[in-house]
């Protein structure tokens, strides 16, 4: 497609429950990474891959938080046993060699809103 | 680490220029970018900047000074549009970017 996607757009769930997040990105972007954006607040980093290297998992705030990336393509963001705290929007971005020249800036999809009732 | 220190708010008049301001201390710097965010929607990318000095793209301009660690975001002419959050963002060593909390702009009539 011609930008990222995520999917689903709006996810409500109970606490307790594991909650699974994709993102596509865009066609032939090496990197992907994940953020955690609360209500009026900046983003939080959460997780990065480039290429085949080994992600760098720096931003996941616990254990309860993984993520893959399969093919280097499409990325699933796995929270188990999710808590209130964890109701956020959570953005996927994507880079590459498109965009300004130099700048290989992060290209957003339009995330995925989660509820923890 | 990465630090980076922006206005929460600011309210400009319709027509009028704004400038909201961001400075950043960080262990490695590799480029500065600007994002505006409209509320519900995603980031989407406005300037970037890697050398001291103005670049300029239609109604938005931005600044860096390395030395200073500091950036601005300049917006011209503004319109009931531009009322969004706009988001500094450095990156650091690899294209790892460290966002600031961001500035709600409203623009008023």
């Amino acid at each position: 497609g011609a930008g990222v996607s995520q999917s689903p757009s709006n996810k409500v769930t109970e606490k307790g429950k594991d909650v699974e997040l994709r993102c596509d990105p865009i066609s032939g972007h090496t990197a992907l990474y994940w953020y955690r954006q609360s209500l009026g607040q900046g983003l939080e980093f959460l997780i990065y891959f480039q290429g085949n290297s080994a992600p760098d998992k720096s931003g996941l705030p616990s254990d309860r938080f993984s993520a893959e990336r399969t093919g280097g393509s499409v990325s699933t963001l796995t929270i188990q046993r999710t808590q209130q705290e964890d109701s956020a929007v959570y953005l996927c971005a994507s880079s590459g060699t498109s965009g300004l020249a130099g700048a290989n800036e992060q290209f957003f999809g339009p995330g995925t809103r989660l509820t923890v009732l | 680490g990465q630090n980076i220190d922006q206005p929460t708010e600011m309210t400009a008049t319709e027509g009028a220029i704004v400038q909201i301001n961001c400075t950043y201390q960080t262990s490695g710097f590799n480029g500065l970018f600007w994002y505006q965010q409209h509320a519900g929607e995603a980031p989407t990318f406005l300037s970037y900047n890697v050398l001291d000095g103005l670049e300029e793209k239609g109604r938005f301009s931005s600044f860096l000074s390395r030395s200073k660690g500091y950036s601005y975001l300049l917006l011209k002419e503004l319109q009931m549009k531009d009322s969004a959050s706009y988001l500094c963002a450095v990156r650091g060593p690899g294209n790892m970017l460290t966002f600031g909390g961001g500035t709600r702009l409203m623009v008023k009539p």
